[in-house]
């Protein structure tokens, strides 16, 4: 069946430095690839999205590029903040294989130090 | 903008209790997901509706059970509660089903003792 695979944390990152968490996938038909993510005590948030190769999802200053040819997904970002520490989520849909909704990752937890 | 709400927030039942869990999907947003969260772990799918019906299982104990009502809110039933269902359960809306974002509540965080 459909899996994403991501970078096991804690990841622990000084502020301003570059962030790269990676996420494959696995999945049988034409998925959507998103990343979530997930504040302390509150849901999830959708973060960025790309539904096809090579399209690029962008927010908040995070960028993932959908790499058909590597089945990647990795989340970008710059420069982050202290506001950044939260715990992020790749996710697949791929519904066009009749497959069930939206599959996570195991999450990676991002502590950003000032 | 309306998020999905969910209530409550916080339920602590006994073992061998039953809950029920609540959630109000964003307007016009015609597909409920629910998932179970258990601690350090990744969201698990349990089921979802699609216009009142359901349109996915996934691994939903046979002692819980779920509806959506004809408002589209829905409700997650769950009997003879176990230690182990002690989790976060949110629940998730979308507009239309196929690779449609979803939309997050804040989540139940049941606590079974």
């Amino acid at each position: 069946g459909d899996s994403v695979t991501q970078m096991e944390g804690p990841v622990t990152l000084s502020e301003e430095a570059f962030l790269t968490i990676n996420c494959t996938y696995t999945a049988t038909g034409y998925p959507s690839l998103f990343w979530y993510v997930q504040y302390p005590g509150e849901g999830l948030q959708l973060l960025l999205k790309a539904t096809k190769a090579d399209d690029k999802g962008s927010n908040k200053g995070f960028e993932a590029t959908y790499r058909k040819e590597t089945t990647s997904f990795h989340l970008e970002k710059g420069s982050v903040q202290v506001s950044d520490s939260a715990v992020y989520f790749c996710a697949l849909s791929d519904r066009t294989s009749g497959n069930t909704p939206l599959v996570f990752g195991k999450g990676t937890r991002l502590s950003v130090i000032a | 903008a309306a998020g999905v709400i969910q209530s409550p927030r916080h339920l602590i039942k006994e073992k061998r209790e039953t809950a029920t869990l609540k959630c109000y999907p964003i307007p016009r947003h015609d597909t409920v997901y629910w998932y179970q969260q258990g601690p350090g772990q990744d969201p698990q799918f349990l089921i979802s509706f699609y216009e009142k019906m359901q349109s996915d299982k996934g691994s939903i104990p046979d002692r819980f059970s779920a509806q959506q009502f004809s408002d589209y809110h829905s409700e997650l039933n769950m009997s003879s509660l176990e230690l182990g269902d002690s989790a976060l359960y949110f629940c998730a809306s979308s507009l239309g089903g196929g690779n449609s974002p979803l939309h997050f509540g804040n989540g139940t965080r049941l606590t079974v003792t």
